[in-house]
């Protein structure tokens, strides 16, 4: 147990629907990352949120937001929903900011499927 | 573009066989490679965070080194058993742009027959 926690573990919604994802970091890490694995591609970073402020951003879609909230945990707003955005989304959680030798740490990840 | 390339992309070995596998990092702007252990509907797990040039960690029967200057980082796993059956994927910090971040690569998925 990585100590991140991430729901809800699995997700069916339909195309063009909204559909938020939630994420507690682990106790005392101030670093969120989201993370998108789709087939074939390999873990696309997202966007990074150090203690409440956008820190880095990735290839995030226009159509996708993300916050960190004052208690730390993060929220991963995914809207207009398309087939290709199904995929396993992962967060993850450090104690260090942007550039840094911290370990990362990984929820178990959370599976939408859009249909 | 940064690109984070591993190799094999796939590798099959008997219990007992040592193995290794390559990372290819962006050597520019550099700050820290890290590697993950990553087995099916798992998180993904944390095994190395490495900076410094020739850098060499060890837990267990899985080491790693690393060559900053040259952009490569070799992850070995001595006597393999079938319970090290996974992906291991690599990541690096490099500084891009106005900001980083850690960028993966596929992995390597290991097989490891009893």
């Amino acid at each position: 147990d990585s100590g991140v926690t991430q729901t809800p573990k699995h997700l069916i919604t339909a195309t063009g629907q909204r559909v938020t994802l939630r994420c507690s970091p682990r106790s005392g890490d101030l670093s969120v990352y989201w993370y998108q694995q789709s087939l074939d591609q390999g873990l696309q970073f997202l966007i990074q949120y150090y203690n409440g402020e956008e820190r880095a951003k990735g290839n995030i879609l226009e159509r996708f937001s993300a916050q960190q909230f004052p208690d730390l945990h993060s929220e991963l707003n995914l809207s207009s929903l398309e087939l290709g955005d199904s995929a396993l989304y992962f967060c993850a959680s450090s104690s260090g900011g942007a550039i840094s030798g911290n370990t990362i740490y990984f929820g178990e990840g959370s599976w939408l499927t859009v249909v | 573009i940064l690109n984070v390339e591993q190799s094999p992309q796939s590798l099959h070995v008997q219990e007992g066989d040592s193995t290794n596998f390559t990372c290819s990092f962006p050597s520019s702007n550099f700050y820290a490679l890290h590697w993950y252990r990553w087995e099916t509907a798992k998180s993904p797990e944390a095994l190395f965070v490495m900076t410094l040039n020739g850098d060499e960690k060890k837990k267990g029967r899985i080491s790693a080194t690393l060559n900053t200057k040259e952009g490569y980082s070799y992850l070995y796993i001595k006597g393999s058993q079938p319970e090290d059956s996974a992906t291991y994927l690599c990541a690096s910090w490099n500084y891009g742009g106005s900001q980083g971040n850690l960028i993966f690569g596929k992995g390597t998925k290991l097989s490891v027959k009893p």
